[in-house]
Parts: structure tokens; C-alpha cells; sequence
């Protein structure tokens, strides 16, 4: 049974527009929300994770928000960039064991 | 920031040889490391939990007489795949958790092709 799950599966946007990903899950025992960034040929990138104990927290161009009675949980690229071009994936987990990964979000950015 | 370290990048053997993969947390020790194992165009799945000083344990239908894992310092992690076949032909990546600051970090990968 998929632990998380992501939405869309792929997602085009303009450059400097803002992209959204969503991820949900069921597990209230879950306590690290990451998530990551990968490009083809190269391993997962961590880009900004959260506790439940927070709503949302920004790093920069990404943003995580976060709704615990909802167990949702969304990733906002900010100003998104032809750079930003690559898969992300959400992730789930209780600290010190094993993560529990959506299936992936496939983000175009357009110039 | 942390720094999980994985070596070789990519490997390319013939069939029935074995292929080991090294994986280094550079900054920060780590009692457990995981396995994963990615097809393209797909998620992560989990393959093993290896902890330092003990057993690996493996997940459902993961033969752990064909990777087989070593994890005998804080630093470092080794998957073995044995008598290697080209159905095992994958992206190997690690991960490994900073106690400290509490992230998950993953290795750079390994592209394995048996041929």
C-alpha cells in the first residue's frame, strides 16, 4: 500500500511562475516531512523538510506547507526557473527509519 | 551541509562477477544507512536498513544472498550484489541520517549495468 501520495505526476510551468506539488499521506505516526530533488543520472538532493510541530517553513524559492489534521502536505516553488527542471519526490518517515517515497513529480519549466 | 558519499558512480560487469558499492557519511555518523533501489522513471524502493555493527535487515523479497550488506564503521556502508545478472542491472542509491540535525541524506547514486 503506497504510504504517500503525489500529485500531479507532471506539471509544466512558465518561467516565473510559481509550481505547487502536493503530497498526502496516512501514517499519523510520521514525524519528517522531506523532500528532494533529482536530476537524471544523479541521486536525490534534499531541498527542505518539516516537522509537524510547524505549518510551513521557507528556504528561499521553496516553501513546504504543511496540515497535519488534513495529513497533506505541499511543496511551492517560487519564481520557478528553467533550472528547476527536474523530478521531485515527497517523502515521508518517522526520525531514524526508513523513508517513505510518493512516486514522483516530473516539473518542466518552460523559458 | 552534510555529505553522503557513494562509490563508484557507475559500474559496467559481466555476469556472475560481483560488484561492490561504497557508501560514506563524510561529516556525521551514522548508525544506520539505507538501501535503495530506483528503475527508471520510478520511486524509491527500498531494498535494506543496514546498522552498524549487526545484521541488515532486508526488506520483502529482497534476496540477501545476492546484496549483501556490510556496515562495520559509523562512516561507512558496503552493498554487495552478488553473481550479478543483468535483471539486477539498476540505480543503486544510499541514504543515511544525520543524528544531529535529523535530515536524510542520499548518495549520489550508482548505475550499475551487468552484461
Amino acid at each position: 500500500q503506497q504510504q504517500v501520495k503525489q500529485s500531479p505526476q507532471s506539471l509544466i510551468v512558465q518561467k516565473g511562475g510559481i509550481s505547487i506539488i502536493n503530497c498526502a499521506y496516512e501514517n499519523t505516526a510520521f514525524d519528517y516531512f522531506p523532500w528532494y530533488q533529482q536530476f537524471p543520472g544523479k541521486g536525490p538532493a534534499l531541498l527542505i523538510a518539516i516537522r509537524p510541530d510547524v505549518s510551513e517553513k521557507k528556504e528561499g524559492r521553496f516553501t513546504i506547507s504543511f496540515n497535519k489534521s488534513a495529513k497533506q502536505f505541499s511543496l511551492h516553488i517560487m519564481d520557478s526557473q528553467p533550472g528547476d527542471s527536474a523530478t521531485y519526490f515527497c517523502a515521508a518517515g518517522v526520525s531514524g527509519y526508513a523513508l517513505n517515497f510518493g512516486k514522483g513529480t516530473s516539473l518542466l519549466v518552460t523559458p | 551541509g552534510a555529505v553522503v558519499s557513494q562509490h563508484p558512480s557507475w559500474v559496467i560487469c559481466k555476469s556472475g562477477t560481483s560488484v561492490k558499492i561504497e557508501c560514506r557519511s563524510l561529516d556525521f555518523q551514522a548508525t544506520t544507512m539505507f538501501w535503495y533501489r530506483q528503475f527508471p522513471k520510478q520511486s524509491l524502493m527500498l531494498m535494506a536498513t543496514s546498522n552498524e555493527g549487526s545484521k541488515a535487515t532486508y526488506e520483502q523479497g529482497v534476496e540477501k544472498d545476492k546484496f549483501l550488506i556490510n556496515h562495520a564503521s559509523l562512516t561507512l556502508s558496503t552493498l554487495t550484489v552478488t553473481s550479478a545478472h543483468p535483471e539486477d542491472s539498476s540505480f543503486y542509491i544510499c541514504s543515511a541520517r544525520d543524528p544531529l540535525r535529523g535530515e536524510a541524506f542520499f548518495g549520489q547514486g550508482t548505475r550499475l549495468t551487468v552484461v
